[in-house]
C-alpha cells in the first residue's frame, strides 16, 4: 500500500502565526482528507482536497482559517492561520484505497501546540 | 454527523477474547461498516470493514447484525500491543469519515 508522510512532526508556535503542514503520497491519489483531532479527543473532518478544484470544507471549518493546497496528485498542505492556543491540536491528513470499500489510509499526524 | 455510539473504554485480561461493539441504527444501505484502531502518538490504522456478511482477517473478526443497525469487532486473543483507541465508522460512496468517540480498550497483563 502507499506510504504517507506529513512534516513537521510537531511544532510549537506563538499566537498570531501561521504553520504550514505538508502532506505527501508516495503514489497518485486523486482525493485527500484533512483532520484535526484535539487533545483527548476523536477526529474531525476540517476538508476533502480534490486535485484541480478547491477544497470542500465541513462545517465549522473556513477556507481563510485552513486554507488547503493540492498542486498535484501526490502532495498536499494545510497551513492553520493566526493561530490561538485552541488550535493546538494533532493535524492528520488521509487518503482512501479501492472503492467501494473506501478504507482510508492514514498520515502519522502533526502535532501542533500554540503558546 | 458522527452516526456511531461505542462505549467510552472497555478493559480486558490478556489472551482474552474482546468484544468491542458499536450501534450504527441510522445506516444505509450503502453504507460500509469500518473499523480503525488508534494506538498512541499515531495515525489511525485500518483494522477491517464489512459491508452485510460477517468478516475475518489476520487481525480481528467483524460480526455484523441481520439488520446492519449494530456490529462488533472481535479479538481473538487480545495483547498488550492490542491497547489503542477502537473507532467504528459508517462512510457511504462520499468516502468521506466522520469519527464516534470511539472505545479506549485497555489489555490487563
Amino acid at each position: 500500500s502507499a506510504v504517507i508522510s506529513q512534516k513537521p512532526s510537531r511544532d510549537i508556535c506563538q499566537r498570531g502565526t501561521s504553520l504550514t503542514i505538508q502532506c505527501q503520497v508516495d503514489s497518485q491519489v486523486t482525493m485527500m482528507f484533512w483532520y484535526r483531532q484535539q487533545p483527548g479527543q476523536s477526529l474531525t473532518l476540517i476538508a476533502t482536497a480534490n486535485q484541480g478544484s478547491e477544497a470542500t470544507y465541513e462545517s465549522g471549518f473556513v477556507i481563510d482559517k485552513f486554507p488547503i493546497s493540492r498542486p498535484n496528485l501526490t502532495f498536499s498542505t494545510l497551513t492553520v492561520s493566526n493561530m490561538s492556543p485552541e488550535d493546538s491540536s494533532i493535524y492528520l491528513c488521509s487518503f482512501p484505497g479501492t472503492a467501494p470499500y473506501n478504507e482510508q489510509f492514514f498520515g502519522p499526524g502533526t502535532r501542533l501546540t500554540v503558546l | 454527523d458522527a452516526k456511531t455510539t461505542q462505549p467510552n473504554s472497555m478493559e480486558s485480561n490478556e489472551e482474552e477474547p474482546v468484544h468491542l461493539p458499536c450501534n450504527h441504527s441510522t445506516i444505509s444501505g450503502t453504507d460500509y461498516i469500518h473499523w480503525y484502531r488508534q494506538l498512541p502518538s499515531q495515525g489511525p490504522e485500518y483494522v477491517i470493514h464489512g459491508l452485510t456478511s460477517n468478516v475475518n482477517n489476520r487481525m480481528a473478526s467483524l460480526a455484523i447484525a441481520e439488520d446492519r443497525k449494530s456490529s462488533t469487532l472481535i479479538l481473538h486473543r487480545a495483547t498488550l500491543r492490542d491497547a489503542a483507541v477502537y473507532y467504528c465508522i459508517l462512510s457511504d460512496t462520499g468516502n468521506q469519515f466522520y469519527f464516534g468517540t470511539g472505545t479506549s480498550l485497555t489489555v490487563i497483563p
